[in-house]
């Protein structure tokens, strides 16, 4: 069956560090999600890509970035992580951006800390 | 700007009881419509749907939503709910105008006494 699996589940790192979680679908679909989940905050949309060699800014960008090289993939780098980065990450696809199949499809999160 | 509000933070119905969660969207046209759940340490499940034709939608679980244009509400119901059901519940709409995207509302945790 198709998934979209994340790695690490769980990871802690200290302030500083360069820190990438790793996102994979089998979906096939063109678009990929990055959001992170906090307390009083619901959903918020980090970074987002429509298809390879496509990525875009959501509304929290700032001190994360993407890339997209394949259709499957789409790493989530934290270049140097902060302690207002401890939260729990997911990543989501869909297949199209319009249309009746508009909706994403979840991982199961990376809870991140940050020490 | 869009937005999503998800009033109820927090709700406690017994078990068997029937349920309703609000949602309000603030868009100037129709979006599309969603409901999702995540129980503890999971990811997002979709619930139901709605793009167009028939207000009331049916999902997965049991549950049910009624999109209602005049009061900018997509609530989500259940006639009888069951313990399982204890799970934080989030609406989104996806604006016509911002290709994949969705807007998530703050959710509502909900949980079931026995």
């Amino acid at each position: 069956d198709a998934e979209i699996t994340q790695s690490p589940r769980h990871k802690i790192t200290e302030t500083g560090r360069q820190v990438t979680l790793a996102c994979h679908q089998t979906w096939n679909h063109n678009n990929m999600f990055w959001y992170r989940q906090d307390l009083g905050h619901g959903l918020r949309l980090i970074h987002y890509s429509y298809g390879v060699q496509d990525t875009n800014k959501g509304e929290v960008s700032d001190g994360y970035s993407v890339s997209r090289s394949n259709t499957e993939d789409l790493p989530l780098t934290l270049e140097s992580a902060a302690s207002s980065q401890t939260s729990v990450y997911f990543c989501a696809s869909s297949e199209n951006p319009s249309g009746s199949r508009r909706e994403q499809y979840f991982g199961p999160g990376t809870r991140l800390t940050v020490t | 700007a869009q937005s999503v509000t998800q009033p109820d933070i927090h709700i406690t119905v017994s078990e068997g009881a029937s349920l309703e969660l609000r949602c309000n969207y603030s868009y100037g046209a129709t979006p599309y419509l969603f409901w999702y759940v995540q129980s503890p340490g999971q990811g997002l499940q979709l619930l139901l749907k709605y793009f167009s034709g028939d207000t009331l939608v049916q999902g997965i679980k049991g549950f049910e939503a009624e999109f209602k244009r005049s009061q900018s509400s997509f609530n989500l119901r259940k006639p009888s709910v069951h313990w399982s059901d204890a799970a934080e519940y989030f609406c989104a709409v996806g604006p016509h105008n911002q290709g994949g995207k969705l807007i998530f509302g703050q959710g509502t945790e909900l949980s079931v006494k026995p």
